[in-house]
């Protein structure tokens, strides 16, 4: 059963415009959430995290916000650019345990 | 180097061979990971190791995966007996520690096709 949920598998948006990039989670223990970004043939690199603690967390054109009544976290682009072309993955942490990763959302940034 | 190296970048083998993936962690990293990317797939983890604890094999999907660190570093994925829903890039990470930090600094992969 699958703990952490990105139910878009892609997303078209065009250049300047905002992108927002869902996750749901299930379980209500986790404390930290990360936000990966993957190009193709290269490794995941870290973006963006929040914990838990917060409902919002902001670098540059990167926000994520963290709804935990819900269990949804979303990360917010924007300005969106071409360069944001990528596989976005959300993974969550639960203490010392390892990170659970979603399947990814698929973002195409249209100039 | 100063990122994750993994080797090799591309392995193509038969069904029933064993096949083994190898990755070099960033210097002073405690902890290593091994995920694996299935086609469609998100990222499922396999295994990690910590320091000297004993490693965490809650995530291999078969008696088949095994993996070691070898002083501390170096780790060696084998999987024996190969089959195709093997078919998968295989990533390794390594971080400082565990801890809810959770950043993880990933290799580029090895991509593994089963024929």
């Amino acid at each position: 059963d699958q703990q952490v949920k990105q139910n878009s598998p892609s997303l078209s948006v065009q250049e300047g415009r905002i992108s927002i990039l869902n996750c749901d989670y299930t379980n209500s223990m986790f404390d930290y959430f990360l936000w990966y970004k993957k190009y193709p043939a290269e490794g995941p690199t870290f973006l963006i995290s929040i914990s838990s603690i917060k409902d919002k967390n902001e670098d540059g054109r990167f926000t994520v916000f963290l709804n935990k009544s819900a269990k949804h976290l979303s990360l917010h682009i924007v300005p969106s650019q071409p360069g944001d072309s990528a596989v976005y993955f959300c993974a969550a942490s639960l203490g010392n345990t390892p990170l659970v990763f979603g399947k990814g959302t698929r973002l195409s940034v249209i100039a | 180097g100063a990122g994750v190296s993994q080797s090799p970048s591309n392995k193509v083998t038969e069904k029933g061979k064993d096949v083994e993936l190898r990755c070099d962690p960033i210097s002073g990293h405690t902890a290593l990971y091994w995920y694996r990317q299935s086609l469609g797939q998100g990222l499922e983890f396999l295994i990690y190791f910590q320091g000297n604890s004993a490693p965490d094999k809650s995530g291999l999907p078969s008696d088949r995966f095994s993996a070691e660190r070898t002083g501390g570093s170096v780790s060696t994925l084998t999987i024996q007996r190969t089959q195709q829903e093997d078919s998968a890039v295989y990533l390794c990470a390594s971080s400082f520690g565990l801890g809810n930090t959770g950043e993880l600094f990933f290799g580029e992969g090895s991509r593994l096709t089963v024929l």
